[in-house]
């Protein structure tokens, strides 16, 4: 596709339940990040990868996260024994190449994640 | 401190004003500077991104970055109705970006 596009929109769930989210770069970028972004802040960094090798996943508030990106594409954020204070907008960004300095993000529409 | 401040506003101005919005930072080591737009409920919108100071400029839009003083603007000429949004500034290296809070703009006709 012509952008980022991640999946589901928005999810719902449980406190205590696993969700995974998903992001689809634009085609060919070479570097993926998670972002979660509270109402009224701004995007607030979890991890990035370049290629299929995560590079800091400083950002990632505890273990309950994780995130891969097994081939170089198609990336999935989980969460484990989902808590409220894990409703938030997660968003996906991709970027060309970080080799030779760059870093424009394209960011897509986000999941909102709700936990009951 | 905050790694990049920035006043959330909200900002409201007549169409056709100037408008004026402002990040600080405090890490000297960030390279790259960025300014999104986000409508309501959509993704952030890459606007401008420079890496050096001095003024970018890209129709209406400017960018300003003075690294001596770790300060970063983005000024709006002419402003339409079409431009209120949050606009968000982005500081960082080759990597992560760290984010300001935004600030809301409203452009009334």
């Amino acid at each position: 596709g012509a952008g980022v596009s991640q999946s589901p929109r928005y999810k719902v769930t449980k406190r205590g339940q696993d969700v995974a989210l998903r992001c689809d770069p634009i085609s060919g970028h070479v570097s993926l990040y998670w972002y979660r972004q509270a109402l009224g802040q701004g995007p607030e960094f979890l991890t990035y990868f370049n290629y299929e090798a995560q590079q800091d996943k400083s950002g990632l508030p505890n273990d309950r996260f994780s995130a891969e990106r097994p081939e170089g594409s198609i990336s999935t954020l989980t969460i484990q024994r989902t808590e409220q204070r894990d409703s938030a907008m997660y968003r996906c960004a991709s970027s060309l190449d970080t080799s030779g300095g760059h870093n424009e993000q394209f960011f897509g529409p986000g999941t909102r994640l709700t936990v009951l | 401190q905050k790694e990049v401040e920035q006043d959330p506003g909200p900002l409201s101005v007549p169409e056709g004003a100037i408008v004026s919005l402002n990040c600080t930072y405090s890490n000297s080591a960030f390279q790259y500077f960025m300014w999104y737009r986000q409508y309501s409920r959509k993704g952030p919108e890459l606007l401008m991104y420079t890496y050096s100071s001095g003024n970018k400029e890209d129709g209406r839009f400017t960018a300003q970055v003075d690294k001596s003083s770790k300060y970063i603007s983005l000024f709006i000429r002419d402003s339409q109705p079409s431009d209120s949004a949050t606009y968000l500034c982005a500081i960082g290296g080759s990597e992560k970006l760290v984010f300001g809070k935004g600030t809301k703009l409203t452009v009334n006709p």
